[in-house]
């Protein structure tokens, strides 16, 4: 079975800062990697995937990720946040055998302004 | 995401009521998901459906029902309402392929609470 390991449960920033928040999947096969963003009080939107081709992804808002399979991780990060980034991310895996999504915990990024 | 909405957004109700949270969409996804979200938990699966004809249980299936009315229209039932099941409910469509490539799109959530 496959499994999202979220090892940041709560991470304080002060703007301009770097981030890079950790995600480790336990599947040994082909696998489906993705970031999503939850913004107080809203639903969860897509910030990036990864599917196959170059492991480094952007996606929207200025955050990149990396995928090391080596490592089996995924590991989220932005060169400078800002106070507007507070949101719970979450990373998200689904791999070829599988026929669902499923997500970590959770990291609950808080920027202070 | 206004193409995948949700209804109720809010709901408060006793132990032992039946409930149902609905789920509709306009992007054509054949693919729908209930969710429940736990703080510290993350989003857990309760049920999907690939197609109507298609409705499988998820990680936490236990204490509910699903019913797929259509291809825009899966709900999700909790027929004897427990307070353990207090949580955000979120429905989720996707497009999908036969690799399971597909990205999800979530509703606005529902706010259950069971008193």
């Amino acid at each position: 079975a496959q499994s999202v390991s979220q090892h940041n449960h709560h991470v304080i920033l002060s703007e301009a800062a770097s981030l890079e928040l950790g995600c480790n999947y336990s599947y040994g096969g082909t696998v489906n990697l993705f970031w999503y963003v939850q913004y107080p009080g809203q639903h969860l939107q897509l910030l990036l995937k990864y599917f196959s081709g170059d492991p480094l992804v952007k996606g929207i808002k200025g955050f990149e990720a990396e995928f090391i399979k080596s490592k089996f991780s995924f590991n989220l990060r932005k060169p400078s946040v800002q106070w507007s980034d507070t949101a719970e991310y979450f990373c998200a895996v689904n791999s070829g055998s599988a026929r669902q999504l499923t997500f970590g915990s959770g990291t609950q990024l808080t920027v202070l302004p | 995401d206004a193409d995948v909405t949700q209804t109720p957004r809010n709901r408060i109700t006793k132990t032992g009521k039946r409930i149902m949270l609905e789920c509709s969409q306009t992007k054509g996804h054949d693919r729908m998901y209930w969710y429940r979200q736990d703080p510290g938990l993350g989003l857990r699966l309760i049920y999907y459906s690939f197609d109507v004809k298609d409705i499988n249980k998820g990680e936490i299936s236990d204490g509910y029902s699903v019913s797929r009315q259509a291809q825009a229209k899966f709900s999700l039932s909790l027929e004897s309402a427990i307070p353990n099941q207090t949580a955000l409910y979120f429905c989720a469509t996707s497009d999908g392929d036969r690799e399971v490539k597909d990205t999800q799109y979530f509703g606005p959530g529902t706010r259950l609470t069971v008193l």
